[in-house]
C-alpha cells in the first residue's frame, strides 16, 4: 500500500521527556515535510528536506530536530517536551520542490501524530 | 512574504445550500494556489489546484488576480462536505519550496 505513513499514531508523554515520531513514504519522493498543527487546527510548516538535505527550518526551537537517514525517511525528534508541544504533527511527501506546478508539487499527507504532553 | 487568509473559522450552510469558502492571499509574485481538506479523523488531502482547472467532487476554484483571491465554491453541498478546508499558497520561481497555509475554515453541512 503506497502511502506516508506515520509512527506512532498517538503519543502522550510527561513534560522533560525525549520522545520521537518516524515518518516513511514509498512514493519514491523526493522532498518531505513536517507540519505542526494546534488546537485551533492551524497549520504550519516546521520542517523540509530534499534528498536528505534540509532547505526549509521554519522557527521551531531547537528543541525540535529533525533527522533524515534516507530519502524515503524524515524522522522528529523532540527534546525536553513542553506542554506546549501539544499537536498534531503531520509529515508529508512531494515528488519535488519547485517543481513548476502540476503533480510535481503535490503534497501527500501522512495520517498524523497526536502528541499530548501532560 | 507570502500569506494566505481564510476569512471564516466556521461555515454553516445547509444541504442543497451553496457554499464559498474565501481565501484571500498576499503575495508580489506569481502564486500557485491549493485547496486541501480534512475530513473528520482523516489525513489532508490534496482537493484541488488552481493550475488545473478542475472540478473535484464539485467543487470549483478560479484565481482572480485582480482580488488576489481563491475562493472555493460549491453549487450544492452535501453533508460529507463537511471538513475543514485550508487554503494554501507556493510561490513561484527558484528557491520557492514550501507551502504556506491558512488557518482553515471549517465546514458544516447541516442535514
Amino acid at each position: 500500500d503506497t502511502a506516508v505513513s506515520q509512527t506512532p499514531k498517538y503519543l502522550v508523554t510527561q513534560m522533560g521527556n525525549d520522545k520521537s515520531i518516524k515518518c516513511e513514504q514509498n512514493l519514491g519522493h523526493d522532498t518531505m515535510y513536517w507540519y505542526k498543527q494546534d488546537s485551533k487546527k492551524f497549520l504550519k510548516i516546521m520542517f523540509s528536506y530534499n534528498n536528505k538535505e534540509l532547505i526549509i527550518n521554519e522557527t521551531v526551537p531547537n528543541r525540535f530536530s529533525p533527522k533524515s537517514p534516507d530519502k524515503a525517511h524524515l524522522n522528529l525528534h523532540i527534546n525536553s517536551l513542553e506542554l506546549g508541544d501539544s499537536a498534531v504533527y503531520f509529515c508529508a511527501s512531494s515528488p519535488m520542490v519547485g517543481g513548476g506546478g502540476g503533480d510535481m508539487d503535490t503534497q501527500y499527507f501522512g495520517p498524523g501524530t497526536r502528541l499530548t504532553v501532560l | 512574504a507570502q500569506r494566505v487568509t481564510q476569512p471564516e473559522k466556521l461555515l454553516s450552510v445547509f444541504k442543497g445550500a451553496p457554499v464559498e469558502l474565501k481565501c484571500n492571499y498576499s503575495y508580489s509574485g506569481s502564486p500557485e494556489l491549493f485547496w486541501y481538506v480534512q475530513y473528520s479523523r482523516q489525513r489532508l488531502q490534496l482537493l484541488l489546484r488552481h493550475i488545473s482547472r478542475e472540478s473535484i467532487k464539485g467543487f470549483t476554484a478560479d484565481l482572480n488576480k485582480g482580488e488576489t483571491s481563491f475562493h472555493l465554491k460549491k453549487p450544492f453541498a452535501q453533508e460529507e462536505d463537511s471538513a475543514m478546508y485550508y487554503c494554501a499558497l507556493r510561490a513561484s520561481g527558484a528557491g520557492s519550496y514550501q507551502l504556506t497555509f491558512g488557518k482553515g475554515t471549517k465546514l458544516s453541512v447541516i442535514p
